[in-house]
């Protein structure tokens, strides 16, 4: 089945460092890709809409400057979290749409800033 | 606008005993639903799916949900649990783009976390 490979799976950096997560996917070609953040105990919030060769387009609320989506390609989509803060420290997950047939799920990203 | 609601935040039960965990969407369109899976730090896996036809569907681990249009309801059931299926479970809704020919965006409920005890 399609695979959404996701990494890293966990990251800890300094406040007012970046963080750059990636999602691949392995064995199909991924035209968008969707960006989510999960707070504990809650459920995912859409945080980004991704198309190959275009601009991400941002959920309201969501500071596009500070998460940057690049989806430079048909395979990999890029989430980062520029000068992070404690309050970004979240569960970040990325799903790539398989045109007709559904959704797959990367693993997730744990980011805890210090 | 879609939503979702899942009814219960929480749900305990013990080994081998029936379980149903409640999802209730609102669209104005036709819809697609969608039960996942999510275990401790893990992304999504596909639990089941209803896009169109037969309104029961089953999962190969012995899930089961039904579509029900009057109710605006997908709820799922297993006869019979067992420990490894304690997890979070979330119900998603999502319905066409422009065009037909692709999914849109889901929209998730707020999960439920099944906790089967021996």
């Amino acid at each position: 089945g399609a695979v959404v490979s996701q990494h890293p799976s966990r990251v800890i950096c300094k406040s007012g460092t970046s963080v750059k997560i990636e999602c691949r996917s392995l064995d199909f070609q991924a035209t968008t890709m969707f960006w989510y953040r999960q707070f504990p105990k809650q459920s995912l919030m859409l945080m980004a809409t991704s198309n190959e060769g275009s601009k991400a387009t941002y959920e309201q609320g969501v500071e596009k400057d500070k998460f940057l989506i690049n989806h430079a390609s048909l395979t990999l989509s890029t989430l980062t979290v520029t000068s992070a803060h404690p309050e970004d420290s979240s569960f970040y997950i990325c799903s790539a749409r398989e045109g007709i047939y559904g959704y797959t799920f990367g693993s997730g990203t744990r980011l805890t800033v210090v | 606008a879609q939503s979702v609601t899942q009814l219960d935040s929480q749900v305990p039960v013990f080994e081998e005993a029936p379980v149903e965990l409640r999802c209730n969407y609102s669209s104005s369109v036709s819809v697609y639903l969608f039960w996942y899976v999510q275990y401790p730090n893990q992304g999504l896996q596909l639990l089941l799916k209803y896009l169109s036809g037969s309104t029961l569907v089953e999962s190969i681990n012995g899930f089961e949900a039904e579509f029900n249009k009057s109710q605006t309801s997908f709820h799922l059931r297993k006869p019979s649990v067992h420990i490894s299926d304690t997890a979070e479970y979330f119900c998603a809704v999502s319905d066409l783009e422009a065009g037909g020919t692709s999914y849109g965006k889901l929209t998730f409920g707020q999960g439920t976390i099944l906790t089967v005890h021996p």
